[in-house]
């Protein structure tokens, strides 16, 4: 079956960038979202379609896609932002999958 | 204004069948292209894709869990609900579902509204 993987943590100081990857086959043929997950909440989707923001997401935050990865960037991390991020996307058959999760630790 | 909301037991005995509900409001399950899915996550664990089901009443599983799994929806009551049998203690978790738009035009295949979740233990 489809995987996505992430790394489990990325760790950064208030004010720099935290870039976050999401590696999967399927990557150059469907579209990717980042959900921001903080504990005892819902995630929420922080970017979609590989590179757009959602009304109401800071711009620190930004996407891109190379290939078979996807980037997750954090400019300016602020505390705020220490949360679970997850990326998501499809097969070909729709089938819908998830990746193990970044824990972002704010320095 | 979408709204989703999870209901169903909070615990469940080993090899029982789980049975979740999901009532939604602001938006039609019958509208084209739109969908609601299953999601859960284990404690302290990731997230975990379970089931879709459109508006046209096509389904998709969770590869590893489809034989366990049913989904199904009654636009009438605006619900959507789960079933899973011969549940585990590894099945312990909180169970969200969520809203996923009209893809037919955006290719849009996330969901952009989640409910709260609601929590199941599995024990005996």
């Amino acid at each position: 079956s489809y995987e996505l993987t992430q790394p489990p943590s990325v760790s950064v100081s208030p004010g720099q960038t935290a870039r976050i990857t999401c590696s999967g086959d399927e990557m150059p043929k469907q579209y990717t979202f980042w959900y921001q997950q903080k504990p005892g909440q819902a995630p929420v989707v922080v970017i979609y379609k590989d590179t757009e923001r959602p009304s109401g997401i800071p711009e620190r935050f930004s996407g891109s896609s190379s290939g078979t990865t996807v980037t997750l960037t954090i400019s300016g991390v602020q505390a705020e932002d220490e949360a679970d991020y997850y990326c998501q996307s499809v097969d070909s058959s729709d089938t819908s999958v998830f990746g193990g999760g970044t824990k972002l630790t704010v320095l | 204004q979408i709204t989703l909301k999870e209901s169903g037991p909070t615990l469940v005995k080993p090899t029982q069948t789980l049975t979740l509900t999901c009532t939604f409001s602001g938006f039609s399950l019958s509208t084209s292209g739109v969908s609601v899915a299953w999601i859960r996550q284990p404690p302290g664990k990731a997230l975990q894709w379970l089931a879709l089901i459109y508006w046209d009443d096509d389904k998709r599983y969770s590869p590893s869990l489809k034989t366990r799994l049913a989904i199904t929806k009654d636009t009438s009551k605006n619900q959507v609900v789960l079933t899973m049998t011969n549940m585990d203690p590894e099945d312990s978790a909180t169970y969200f579902c969520a809203h996923r738009r009209n893809y037919l035009d955006t290719g849009y295949r996330g969901f952009d509204y989640w409910g709260l979740g609601t929590l199941v233990i599995v024990s005996s």
